[in-house]
């Protein structure tokens, strides 16, 4: 069975620092895509990168950046020198040969001025 | 904005009423996909249309149903509601069927059942 999971529930910083959200996920297949989305308080959700299991290329966009592993079946997610209009809800999510997004319950991000 | 169009963008309603929430995808975009997000299930998906065919189904209760019309917007339908199906939900819309395709996502309609 598919599944994501993101441990940590919340995650709280001071601007300017750096951050790592955790994704792990589980399929059987051997073409997948992994995606991260963002949810900022007002609740739309923000589409910020798509990566496929053939590309193990990590991927840098400004000060966000991706580290996928297929190792140890990750797909981490770092954001240098937090800001303030970084704290949302990021998703993970994960989609195999069924169209279908399967989510991670979320990281809440908190970054405080 | 991502061109993904929903409304009402607020809806409270009683036990037992039934509602349609409606979505436009963006242009050019064949493919809609409904998701529920729930404090208790997180994001759930429900259903997928592509092209005015349903192509998958989720976790969509019975009471729940959907369609995609040849206009390419689409509705859900949800009846005989329970407290429990106050949540969020969601349409994206996609250029095609593909998983490879990312899926930008309306605004949503909050849904209280009262």
């Amino acid at each position: 069975a598919q599944k994501v999971t993101q441990a940590q529930t919340e995650i709280s910083v001071v601007e300017k620092e750096d951050v790592t959200l955790d994704c792990v996920y589980e399929t059987r297949d051997t073409t997948y895509y992994l995606f991260w989305y963002k949810q900022p308080p007002s609740g739309e959700l923000v589409f910020l990168i798509r990566r496929n299991s053939f590309d193990e290329q990590n991927e840098i966009s400004g000060r966000y950046s991706w580290n996928f592993q297929k190792s140890t079946s990750s797909f981490n997610f770092t954001i240098t020198a937090s800001q303030v209009v970084d704290s949302a809800v990021y998703f993970c999510a994960l989609s195999d040969n069924t169209d279908k997004l399967i989510f991670g319950t979320g990281t809440r991000l908190q970054v405080f001025p | 904005d991502s061109g993904v169009t929903q409304t009402p963008k607020h809806l409270i309603t009683a036990t037992g009423q039934r509602v349609t929430l409606r979505c436009s995808p963006r242009s050019g975009d064949l493919s809609v996909y409904w998701y529920q997000q729930s404090l208790d299930q997180g994001l759930q998906f429900l259903i997928h249309y592509y092209n005015g065919e349903e192509r998958a189904k989720g976790n969509i209760l019975e009471r729940f149903s959907a369609q995609q019309f040849p206009d390419l917007h689409s509705e859900l339908n949800l009846s005989s509601l329970e407290l429990g199906d106050s949540a969020l939900y969601f349409c994206a819309s996609s250029v095609r069927v593909s998983p490879n395709n990312e899926q930008f996502f309306g605004p949503g309609t909050r849904l209280t059942v009262l």
